[in-house]
């Protein structure tokens, strides 16, 4: 019930294109969707977060997309660039505990030829 | 912009020894954290820490491992007898005040048990 499973493993977009990376979950008392990035050799970076509470959020190329009736969220990157090839995990919180850890997905190792 | 700090960046150690792998959290944050991350696997949540105490744990922090933080800046974990099956990369990170606050990642600390 702790799980996330995220899809695609391996993705890639031509440049200009869209990346969709989807996850799942099943934990309802989860509240809290980031998305981070990483490139090899640094630690994950923050890109975006959703709260339950809205079904969308947009942050320049990048947005997520919330359905909690289906336990769904997903990341889009419109106009791709080879800049963002990198590997993206979803995670997920349940914030009531207040230093919960984040529950992670196995990631999404995204390529973006030029 | 502030950054979490780990060191080393690498260490290697043989099976049955002890490691101690150090991060500073950026300064005006009061959640601590450490994840790991197996090469080509998801990041996995090991331990939470709020004034100065364990705030939570997952079940593959057991008796092997231990944090402190030692003096006011610093953040460790300790790894008892080492394994092989403990190389990973380690991955501190810090929030500022847990609940749904972005978590900063460090660069990590690889960590190589021959």
């Amino acid at each position: 019930q702790q799980q996330v499973k995220q899809s695609p493993q391996s993705l890639i977009v031509q440049k200009g294109g869209i990346s969709i990376i989807n996850c799942a979950y099943e934990n309802t008392a989860f509240d809290y969707f980031p998305w981070y990035q990483q490139f090899p050799g640094k630690g994950p970076a923050l890109l975006i977060a959703i709260r339950p509470d809205v079904s969308e959020k947009k942050e320049g190329r990048f947005t997520i997309s919330f359905n909690k009736s289906a336990k769904q969220f997903s990341l889009h990157i419109m106009d791709s660039q080879p800049g963002d090839s990198a590997t993206y995990f979803c995670a997920a919180q349940d914030s009531g505990g207040g230093a919960d850890g984040l529950t992670f997905g196995k990631g999404t190792h995204l390529i973006i030829q030029p | 912009e502030p950054e979490v700090t780990q060191t080393p960046s690498h260490q290697v150690t043989q099976m049955g020894q002890e490691v101690i792998l150090r991060c500073v959290p950026i300064s005006n944050h009061l959640y601590f954290y450490w994840y790991r991350q197996i090469l080509g696997q998801k990041v996995e949540f090991l331990v939470s820490f709020y004034n100065n105490e364990i705030s939570e744990k997952s079940e593959i922090f057991d008796d092997q491992f231990s944090v402190e933080r030692p003096d006011g800046s610093n953040f460790t974990l300790k790894i008892r007898s080492t394994k092989l099956e403990d190389s990973a990369m380690y991955f501190c990170a810090s929030s500022e005040t847990g609940e749904n606050s972005p978590l900063h990642f460090g660069n990590g600390t690889r960590l190589t048990v021959t």
